[in-house]
């Protein structure tokens, strides 16, 4: 079954430190896969997908499918980082998207 | 432009009570979601419209139904309340583009309470 695995559901780092965020996924075949966030009293939104290869406010995620990894890692964290942060993967066809259980990222001064 | 909008955005309902949360999109995209959010459980998906007058069920459907009443809404019946379906509950819209999966737009979330 396709799935993702977010084995973390609260991280917690200090203003400028690294962070990694990280994501697991099982797959048959060549995924898509995707980071949502949700920053607070906001809705949720696409944060980046891996086909895009691009960096979106400082985030990267590179595909490793020899770990069957889509970690998402900020080299600085700002405050304004501070939010949950979804994998996802499409399954089934029909461009339906399954999420992880999600990370509170938490970013203290 | 709005995007999607959800309706109600709180409820409170006693157990056994039925209500209709209301979803409507001004994207003309295709396809239509309804997710539910619950802690330590991500976002599963409940029902998907991939245009008008479809509807399929997804990974936790059993409690719910939907109606795709046209490109733009997308509703969500709960028939008879109970408890487990205590929840947020996001709608979502998207459209495909060739072989690739669609940005999914979402709603700003209801928040249900069975009692």
């Amino acid at each position: 079954a396709q799935r993702v695995t977010q084995p973390e559901k609260l991280l917690s780092v200090f203003k400028g430190a690294p962070v990694e965020l990280k994501c697991n996924y099982s797959y048959s075949g060549s995924p898509e896969l995707f980071w949502y966030v949700q920053y607070s009293r906001q809705r949720l939104q696409l944060l980046l997908r891996h086909i895009s290869r691009e960096s979106i406010k400082g985030f990267t995620a590179d595909l490793n499918k020899g770990e069957t990894s889509f970690h998402l890692k900020k080299p600085f964290a700002q405050e304004e980082d501070s939010a949950m942060y979804y994998c996802a993967l499409p399954t089934g066809g029909g461009n339906k998207l399954t999420f992880g259980t999600g990370t509170q990222l938490k970013v203290e001064l | 432009n709005a995007g999607v909008t959800q309706t109600p955005k709180f409820q409170v309902l006693k157990t056994g009570q039925s209500m209709t949360l209301q979803c409507a999109q001004d994207m003309n995209h295709n396809s239509m979601y309804w997710y539910r959010q619950d802690p330590g459980m991500g976002l599963r998906l409940i029902y998907y419209s991939a245009s008008e007058g479809t509807t399929d069920k997804g990974e936790v459907p059993n409690g719910y139904n939907v109606s795709r009443l046209n490109k733009r809404e997308f509703s969500l019946r709960l028939e008879s309340a109970a408890p487990s379906q205590t929840s947020v509950y996001f709608c979502a819209s998207s459209e495909v583009r060739g072989a690739n999966t669609g940005e999914l737009f979402f709603g700003e979330g209801s928040r249900l309470t069975v009692l």
